[in-house]
């Protein structure tokens, strides 16, 4: 069975210094790894995602993560926080060459980011 | 493109009421799926569809019924409401199965009384 955790129900920074949101997973085979934004009222929007290749995934707004097999982790990182980055952010693991497309999230970490 | 469209926006019923949450998107996907969002539990999936005529489930498919005539249209129906069902409902379609990213919807934010 797949599963991933989000050890942190809120994380608190402040504006301009660097942050990192947390995720550990669990999967059997090659893990497909996501991470996703949701702002307040609003529905859940791609960030990055990593399939193969470089661990350190690019993504939208200037965020990246980094796979890391040994410790099955894929935390989402950014040098510079802004307060517009506030949001509910999810992580989700599918696993690799499976029929389906069914993802698996996390519980969601809470970013508050103080001016 | 609309992307993925849900409505209602937000509905209260009535225990035992049934209701047809919809949901469409125009990006042509083959993959479409329905999610419930409740606090402290992330999105959990209730069902899927893989293509028209094709569904299954999830994670939490009781309570709720499917069906895909058409690729465009997926709605969610609730036979007969009750107050565990409260909750956030989001509808996603990627372009097929596998690594593709998924697309949401806005949400219907349900409230069952």
């Amino acid at each position: 069975a797949q599963s991933v955790a989000q050890p942190e129900d809120q994380v608190n920074v402040a504006e301009g210094n660097p942050l990192t949101v947390k995720c550990t997973y669990s999967v059997s085979g090659n893990p497909y790894l996501f991470w996703y934004v949701q702002y307040p009222n609003r529905g859940l929007q791609f960030l990055l995602k990593y399939i193969t290749g470089d661990n350190l995934v690019k993504g939208s707004y200037g965020f990246e993560a980094e796979f890391n097999k040994s410790q099955t982790s894929f935390h989402l990182k950014k040098p510079s926080a802004l307060v517009s980055d506030s949001a509910l952010y999810f992580c989700a693991v599918t696993r690799g060459g499976g029929a389906t497309n069914k993802l698996i999230f996390g519980t969601g970490t809470l970013l508050a980011v103080q001016p | 493109n609309a992307g993925v469209t849900q409505t209602p926006k937000f509905q209260v019923l009535k225990t035992g009421q049934s209701m047809t949450l919809q949901c469409a998107q125009d990006m042509n996907h083959e993959y479409m799926s329905w999610y419930r969002q409740d606090p402290g539990m992330g999105l959990r999936l209730i069902h899927y569809s893989v293509g028209a005529g094709i569904t299954d489930q999830g994670e939490v498919p009781n309570g709720y019924n499917v069906s895909r005539s058409t690729t465009e249209d997926f709605p969610l129906r609730l036979l007969s409401a009750a107050p565990s069902q409260t909750s956030v409902y989001f509808c996603a379609s990627s372009l097929k199965r596998g690594v593709e990213t998924q697309y949401f919807g806005p949400g219907t934010r349900l409230l069952v009384l």
